[in-house]
């Protein structure tokens, strides 16, 4: 089972589209993290959102942070072809960062 | 800069045989992550040691897996004896501080055992 559980796996959508994915949890982190990984790279950050409630913009991709500090979601206006990749969210547990599994997304040109 | 270096890239092994992946951190980080990668099972953490010191191992699943940091430039993740349900991407990453701070993460080591 995993601790966070991230919805939906996987996502195909034509360039221009709109798009959000979540993150969801039962248990409170200190931070969350989002991530995005490219074919035979390792994951690089993306953001990381501390405060409950909290919204943070990297150009057209959106963070939440849910208010319980539990949740989070990724929106992304616009999809281009370049946004292709694996997104992962990833909670902060005391020392450890614990992942997701996932959202593969593939956006159509 | 440098980034977190791994090798081998590319590792493709018999049954039975001893796998050693090798993790140069990126200078000055005082905390490294052995992460394995499948499909099936995500990203998980294996190990990670803090000033070169083991903090929390939970994460190997069995005694065929060690791994080592002799020094802050260098770490070892060992199978032995490996087993092809051992393939996967193994990442080596590093923080310079607690794991809420951004982790950078290595190119990872591409491991079939078959």
């Amino acid at each position: 089972t995993q601790l966070l559980e991230q919805s939906p796996q996987f996502l195909s959508i034509q360039e221009g589209e709109n798009l959000t994915v979540y993150c969801n949890s039962s248990s409170v982190f200190s931070s969350l993290q989002w991530y995005r990984q490219e074919p035979g790279e390792g994951p690089v950050l993306l953001v990381t959102v501390v405060t409950g409630g909290e919204v943070k913009k990297l150009k057209r991709l959106t963070f939440q942070f849910g208010d319980a500090r539990k949740d989070s979601s990724l929106h992304i206006t616009a999809a281009q072809p370049g946004d292709t990749g694996l997104y992962l969210c990833a909670g902060a547990r005391g020392n450890k960062l614990v992942f997701g599994a996932g959202t593969i997304l593939r956006v159509k040109s | 800069d440098a980034g977190v270096i791994q090798s081998p890239r590319h590792e493709v092994t018999e049954m039975g045989q001893e796998v050693t992946l090798r993790c140069k951190p990126i200078s000055g980080h005082n905390s490294l992550f052995w992460y394995r990668q499948t499909m099936m099972r995500g990203l998980e953490l294996l190990i990670y040691f803090n000033n070169n010191v083991p903090i929390d191992d939970s994460g190997m699943p069995e005694d065929r897996f060690s791994a080592k940091m002799p020094n802050a430039s260098f770490s070892t993740l060992k199978i032995q004896p490996s087993e092809p349900r051992d393939s996967a991407v193994y990442f080596c990453a590093s923080t310079p501080g607690r794991a809420g701070n951004t982790i950078y993460f290595g190119e990872g080591s591409w491991l079939t055992v078959v």
